[in-house]
């Protein structure tokens, strides 16, 4: 069955210290790995696309990249502002996109 | 340019009242889906516009849910005689084309509260 894992389920970090989020798959036919953000009282903000394995995309602090099995979002020297929940999403044969259940990233100042 | 628009942004009805959701994709956006986010989970594929082909409805948890859509711009979505189990954040999102690698962008959603 087609499935998306996201952990942890929460982080906290102090401003300045870098970490990881994953985002596990098993999907047949990956078409894309997708990376969003979610502010309180907010709608997902895209963030990254990832086609194939092997692939990096970078915006600002974040670092999104892709194997065959799982998808991981490094987060560079975090700020305050960056705290938000995170979730990603595939899509396979099917146009609507799968989510996680996301990773709520606190960053202590 | 404008973002995907949907009202009313809150709306609070008595159980068994009809609810209508409304959607106004970005401009150009052929495709058009909606979700349902209950609180503290992901989100729930409900339908999926593209064009003038038939949408894609396989999300819709019962009858009492429907959507339509003119063209390729306004859509709404419609829930009757609502239940608890409805409240939720329902969220609206449009992508380019009917290609399931392009992003889709969603807007902030019509939080609905079943009385």
């Amino acid at each position: 069955e087609d499935q998306v894992t996201q952990s942890p389920e929460a982080l906290r970090l102090q401003e300045g210290e870098s970490s990881s989020l994953n985002c596990s798959y098993t999907v047949s036919g990956l078409r894309g790995l997708f990376w969003y953000r979610q502010d309180p009282g907010k709608g997902p903000e895209f963030l990254f696309t990832l086609y194939s394995a092997g692939e990096e995309k970078e915006k600002e602090r974040l670092k999104a990249t892709l194997t065959k099995k799982e998808s991981f979002l490094h987060i560079t020297a975090p700020k305050p502002e960056d705290s938000a929940t995170y979730l990603c999403a595939y899509s396979g044969s099917a146009r609507q996109l799968t989510f996680g259940s996301g990773t709520q990233l606190t960053v202590l100042p | 340019g404008a973002g995907v628009s949907q009202s009313p942004s809150n709306k609070v009805t008595e159980k068994g009242k009809d609810v209508e959701l409304r959607c106004d994709p970005i401009s150009g956006h052929t495709a058009l889906y909606w979700y349902r986010q209950r609180l503290g989970q992901g989100l729930e594929f409900l339908i999926y516009f593209q064009g003038n082909s038939a949408p894609d409805k396989s999300g819709l948890p019962s009858d009492r849910f429907s959507a339509e859509r003119t063209g390729e711009s306004v859509s709404t979505l419609t829930i009757q005689r609502t239940q608890q189990e409805d409240s939720a954040v329902y969220l609206c999102a449009s992508s380019l084309g009917d290609y399931s690698n392009q992003p889709q962008h969603f807007g902030d959603g019509t939080r609905l509260s079943i009385l």
